[in-house]
């Protein structure tokens, strides 16, 4: 299994940035996936959730309405759309695959995002 | 919202055991995984549904919950153990610990 994100990078606050992740080694459509963040020396929040085919998702509070979670599994790939950016949203963003349904059984390296003026 | 809550830090002597514990309402009714991540790296799971073992963990870590409790032992903590180690729970969606360093010394 390999998880490759990518598209962070440094956006000012109320701009919009999109980021991916790119999955292969395993059967991409069936399974779920997460974005889980972490802020500089923090611990991990969880961000947003896809089921496989798509029809579900998932936002936590603190980006609900602000940020969108899709896929394109004939490309294998999840994306996170996040407008209206705030400082309190930097932070390295991880896509992370559903294991047995409870847990993330595998994580990407991880792509930066600076929200900064 | 719920909520799961770790210790900080915790110390620990080389091979001796290591005890952390996450507590939760009715945690011992919900699935708890638990994650290690060492500086820079990406987290890894290494505890799934209370107490098993991905491939490529090592059996000293080991994993059970009940009650409003959930705990994850490191059996003979080795200096390669010092990371943050989080808790996770399935409350409708993902929900993780604040986390607690392990140091080994």
């Amino acid at each position: 299994v390999q998880l490759l994100e990518s598209g962070g990078g440094l956006v000012q606050p109320g701009g919009s940035l999109r980021i991916s992740c790119g999955g292969s080694g395993f059967n991409f459509k069936t399974n779920a996936m997460s974005w889980v963040r972490q802020a500089p020396g923090k611990g991990l929040e969880w961000v947003s959730f896809i089921s496989g085919s798509g029809g579900s998702r998932y936002y936590a509070d603190s980006v609900r309405g602000r940020f969108t979670i899709s896929r394109d599994n004939s490309m294998n790939r999840i994306y996170l759309q996040m407008d209206s950016l705030r400082v309190d949203d930097t932070g390295i963003y991880y896509c992370a695959k559903d294991g047995s349904g409870y847990d993330l059984d595998s994580w990407g390296q991880g792509t930066l995002v600076t929200v900064s003026s | 919202s719920y909520d799961l809550t770790q210790p900080p830090s915790l110390s620990v002597s080389p091979g001796q055991t290591a005890s952390i514990a996450c507590s939760g309402n009715k945690l011992g009714d919900k699935f708890v995984s638990w994650y290690q991540q060492k500086p820079g790296q990406s987290p890894v799971l290494i505890i799934y549904q209370d107490h098993n073992r991905p491939s490529g963990i090592p059996e000293r870590f080991s994993g059970s919950n009940s009650g409003n409790t959930a705990t994850l032992t490191i059996g003979g903590a080795q200096a390669v153990d010092e990371a943050d180690y989080y808790c996770q729970a399935w409350d409708g969606r993902p929900v993780f610990g604040g986390g607690t360093k392990v140091t080994v010394l």
